[in-house]
């Protein structure tokens, strides 16, 4: 059965503190992505992977990083966490597509941040 | 940027078919259609894929014109449990050619008794 573990269900983090996000996919998938959801805003995305060491940034990089050293594991990192950042934190992996066709995303069950 | 536009709400009574339609008029010729459904708690689950004209599997229907321009995906007989946020999602291309999935907002299908 397909597996994406995020590594905090819920976290709590004061203005300032540097975050850690983790997702570990057991899939063998090349994609990874991290996506923010918020209310009325629905899942946007933050930055993506499509191999190890590599990155891009997606619709909203600001304030983020992420770290992919190894293809199953890849990180989300917050520098230094502010309240507009208190969002539900989503990570997914797929393999990556024929020609055209995106290969279906599996996504984790959330890390619900909230920054005070 | 999101590429697509849906209703932000529908309402259904058990029972009933539901169509959503989503509009996407500047669908690259690559591009594939994807919907999506998410639970309250949940991350989204895929449901259904396709290119062109209609596909069918067992949970769903899809249905995209000629034009490409929008799409329809159709739910027969809903229960209360297929009360969720539903998000039709078109493929994109990044700055550096790459492709990366963008969400809309998504409709939310709410069912009746």
């Amino acid at each position: 059965d397909v597996k994406v573990t995020q590594s905090s269900r819920y976290l709590v983090k004061r203005t300032g503190e540097k975050v850690f996000l983790e997702c570990v996919q057991d899939m063998d998938h090349e994609n990874m992505f991290w996506y923010r959801q918020d209310p009325g805003l629905g899942l946007r995305l933050i930055y993506f992977s499509y191999d190890v060491k590599m990155k891009e940034k997606g619709d909203i990089p600001e304030g983020y990083s992420v770290s992919r050293e190894k293809k199953e594991r890849f990180s989300l990192i917050l520098e230094s966490a502010s309240t507009n950042q208190t969002s539900m934190y989503l990570c997914a992996s797929s393999f990556p597509g024929l020609a055209g066709e995106d290969g279906e995303l599996f996504f984790g069950e959330g890390s619900r941040l909230t920054v005070l | 940027l999101a590429k697509t536009t849906q209703p932000i709400s529908m309402d259904s009574y058990e029972g009933q078919e539901v169509n959503i339609t989503c509009s996407h008029n500047n669908i690259a010729t690559n591009d594939y259609i994807t919907w999506y459904q998410q639970f309250p708690s949940q991350g989204p689950r895929f449901i259904i894929q396709g290119y062109k004209t209609k596909v069918t599997n067992e949970v769903a229907s899809l249905f995209i014109p000629a034009d490409r321009k929008s799409s329809t995906l159709s739910l027969p007989r809903v229960s209360l449990s297929d009360t969720a946020v539903y998000y039709c999602l078109v493929g994109d291309i990044a700055d550096t050619g790459r492709r990366a999935l963008t969400f809309g907002s998504g409709t939310r299908l709410q069912v009746q008794p």
